[in-house]
């Protein structure tokens, strides 16, 4: 389930599942996003980027939903595994230029 | 995809000393390069923005006399931590942009510093 921690929202899924990762942005002019995953003590990783032209993407495992309307950006992770648990960013930004991150999110994969 | 470096990737220093932490783009020429800084638990927090040849350009908030950055070359830039007091134990993580030229450029992370200050 989700819950709010100390800082971080926290998602726990079984491993084998499907998660899904949410994240609003907060511009309506942002025309580019990335989600990255940061694994504890390391510097952020790029998983996968849309533009504002496109409202799906898809990666290895991974799919990116944008909804333009609701301001609403979301990761998707298939048969989630332990090595996927981490905190993810979202980042918004025009241009690509100023990048905004989110507060990021805490995924924990269960046994 | 692009590779940035930061060194060291842990210093543990005295109050009153001073830190010099590298960003180092390998592969690529960055013109801008970008320094955050993460408590525990929390989302990266943008310090300033390094450009090659010309001054950073601070957050609200970051006394750029206490964090000088220097941005001598397309592939490196340096962060100072001057005076350092336990207050500035952080993590430091750089990141350089990637540039697509079509609205698209990138940011890439180093593996981040982590700074503690006795």
């Amino acid at each position: 389930g989700e819950s709010v921690g100390l800082h971080l929202p926290t998602l726990s899924v079984q491993e084998g599942d499907n998660s899904i990762i949410n994240c609003a942005y907060s511009n309506s002019a942002s025309d580019y996003f990335i989600w990255y995953k940061q694994e504890s003590g390391k510097g952020p990783q790029f998983i996968i980027d849309i533009r504002s032209n496109m409202d799906k993407r898809q990666g290895q495992r991974v799919t990116v939903l944008l909804n333009k309307t609701v301001k609403h950006l979301s990761l998707q992770i298939a048969a989630t595994q332990p090595g996927d648990s981490a905190v993810y960013f979202c980042a918004e930004s025009f241009y690509g230029q100023n990048f905004v991150f989110g507060p990021g999110t805490r995924l924990s994969v269960l046994p | 995809g692009a590779v940035v470096s930061q060194h060291p990737s842990r210093v543990i220093c005295k109050s009153g000393t001073s830190v010099k932490i590298e960003c180092r783009s390998l592969d690529f020429q960055a013109t801008t390069m970008f320094w955050y800084r993460q408590f525990p638990k929390q989302s990266l927090m943008l310090m300033a923005t390094s450009n090659e040849g010309s001054k950073a350009t601070y957050e609200q908030g970051v006394e750029k006399d206490k964090f000088l950055i220097n941005h001598a070359s397309l592939t490196l830039s340096t962060l100072t931590v001057t005076s350092a007091h336990p207050e500035d134990s952080s993590f430091y993580i750089c990141s350089a942009r990637v540039g697509s030229g079509r609205g698209t450029d990138t940011q890439y992370f180093g593996p981040g510093t982590r700074l503690t200050v006795l």
